[in-house]
């Protein structure tokens, strides 16, 4: 069984500032760890996924995240935020083959000008 | 990628009346998998849409609540049956495609269910 824990439903952040969203994830399995981004009234977005490969990984929009596995935590980063990246995030786990993922609560995430 | 398109986008619906929402996809996917989205809560899977046979239900969610078909690989119902308030939701259909772990898994844009 997996699970993920979003600390913060909602995170606040200067335009131009660093942006940090943290999941911490528990699972039985390897885990397959994702983040997607919702934008009000649309569907979900992949931002960037981690597979076992390369422990930082890039997405999409100026976002990286880092597994830790001693820490279970897939926390997503961005350097500078902007205001176009206001919207909610979700950090999903899967334990593979034909696994539906487990969702986070989310974080929302505000831009302040 | 795969492309996604779910009606209706939208109803509002009377408490003991049924809705059937349509999922599909412009090409063969592997997964098919339809998710409930609470008034500002996460996701929660309700099920594993699967070809030609029954769907694979998540604990709390029974067939006879939420029936699925899947008659092929790129599309699939899903009814919200004898609906009531607590049923309004946001309901998304998502997707696999390929074989390989930790693919992609690909969101429609969701119906938004109001139940009155």
């Amino acid at each position: 069984a997996q699970s993920v824990t979003q600390l913060g439903s909602h995170v606040s952040v200067s335009e131009g500032a660093l942006v940090l969203l943290r999941c911490n994830y528990s699972s039985s399995v390897p885990p397959y760890l994702f983040w997607y981004v919702q934008y009000p009234n649309q569907g979900l977005q992949l931002l960037l996924k981690y597979t076992s490969a390369a422990t930082l990984v890039k997405g999409i929009n100026g976002f990286e995240a880092e597994f830790k596995k001693s820490e279970t935590s897939f926390h997503l980063t961005k350097p500078s935020a902007h205001m176009s990246d206001a919207a909610e995030y979700f950090c999903a786990v899967s334990g593979g083959g034909a696994d539906g993922l487990t969702f986070g609560k989310g974080t929302h995430l505000i831009i302040q000008p | 990628s795969a492309v996604i398109s779910q009606k209706p986008s939208r109803d509002i619906c009377q408490r003991g009346t049924s809705l059937t929402i349509q999922c599909q996809v412009d090409s063969q996917v592997t997964m098919m998998f339809w998710y409930r989205q609470q008034p500002g809560q996460s996701l929660t899977l309700i099920a594993t849409a699967n070809q030609g046979s029954e769907a694979t239900y998540e604990s709390g969610f029974v067939i006879d609540k939420f029936p699925i078909s899947r008659p092929n690989l790129t599309f699939s119902t899903l009814t919200v049956s004898n609906m009531s308030p607590e049923d309004s939701s946001i309901y998304l259909c998502s997707v696999v495609s390929g074989f390989s772990i930790g693919t992609e898994a690909f969101f429609g844009q969701g119906t938004r269910l109001t139940v009155v």
